[in-house]
């Protein structure tokens, strides 16, 4: 059974283009969230899906939104890419009153 | 809001001592708690939860933790470290639903030295 996964491992941008990075929940898990992880840090909160709809959401601008596909997979885009982006970007993917589990990240790095 | 404080960012300890790491949470409602570790350039793994019922929790590789409701508390420990078990470790805390939020802290890097 395949865990969480994530795509791509790493990514390399400029500042001011505009990133789509992917995850694929755990078999059977409906419920995908993500955070950012800047280096050195604890993860941050940034919005969670679950029916295909953002059901929560942390303290990040309109720049980061998201998506949730029918077979539960999501993707993360961050517009207008700032340096403060570069960070370790994780999905977590659960069930309905489970804790969530994460996959091994997306290092993105802007310059 | 919900808020974790992990009360050390290091803690360096030699194999086979004993060890604890703390973790204070702040919330106005009923939480459930966890401790994650992460190993170098890998995502985190979930180490154990507190969710309802017994206040002292147990993991599989012989690590565990107290929930502690008067003093806002879920501090981690072990009796005998090893070597493998030098990684970060993040306590979090949700409100909510196990599912819901999680609030992380900023970590704490356990080296265990030979």
């Amino acid at each position: 059974d395949a865990g969480v996964t994530q795509s791509p491992t790493h990514l390399i941008k400029t500042r001011g283009q505009q990133v789509t990075l992917r995850c694929s929940p755990k078999s059977g898990h409906d419920t995908v969230s993500w955070y950012q992880q800047a280096l050195g840090q604890g993860p941050q909160f940034i919005f969670q899906y679950y029916e295909e709809e953002e059901r929560q959401r942390g303290n990040f601008p309109d720049r980061f939104s998201g998506h949730q596909f029918p077979n539960y997979s999501s993707e993360l885009n961050v517009n207008a890419l700032l340096l403060g982006d570069s960070a370790l970007y994780l999905c977590a993917s659960s069930l309905p009153g489970y804790e969530q589990y994460f996959g091994p990240g997306t290092r993105l790095t802007v310059t | 809001a919900q808020s974790v404080t992990q009360l050390d960012s290091q803690v360096p300890v030699f194999e086979e001592a004993p060890v604890e790491l703390r973790c204070n949470y702040s919330s106005s409602v009923s939480v459930y708690l966890f401790w994650y570790v992460q190993y170098p350039n890998q995502g985190l793994q979930l180490l154990l939860k507190y969710l309802s019922g017994s206040t002292l929790v147990e993991s599989i590789n012989g690590f565990e933790a107290e929930f502690n409701k008067s003093q806002t508390s879920f501090h981690l420990r072990k009796p005998s470290v090893h070597i493998s078990d030098t990684a970060e470790y993040f306590c979090a805390v949700s409100e909510g639903g196990s599912n819901y939020k999680l609030t992380f802290g900023k970590g704490t890097l356990l080296t265990v030295n030979p």
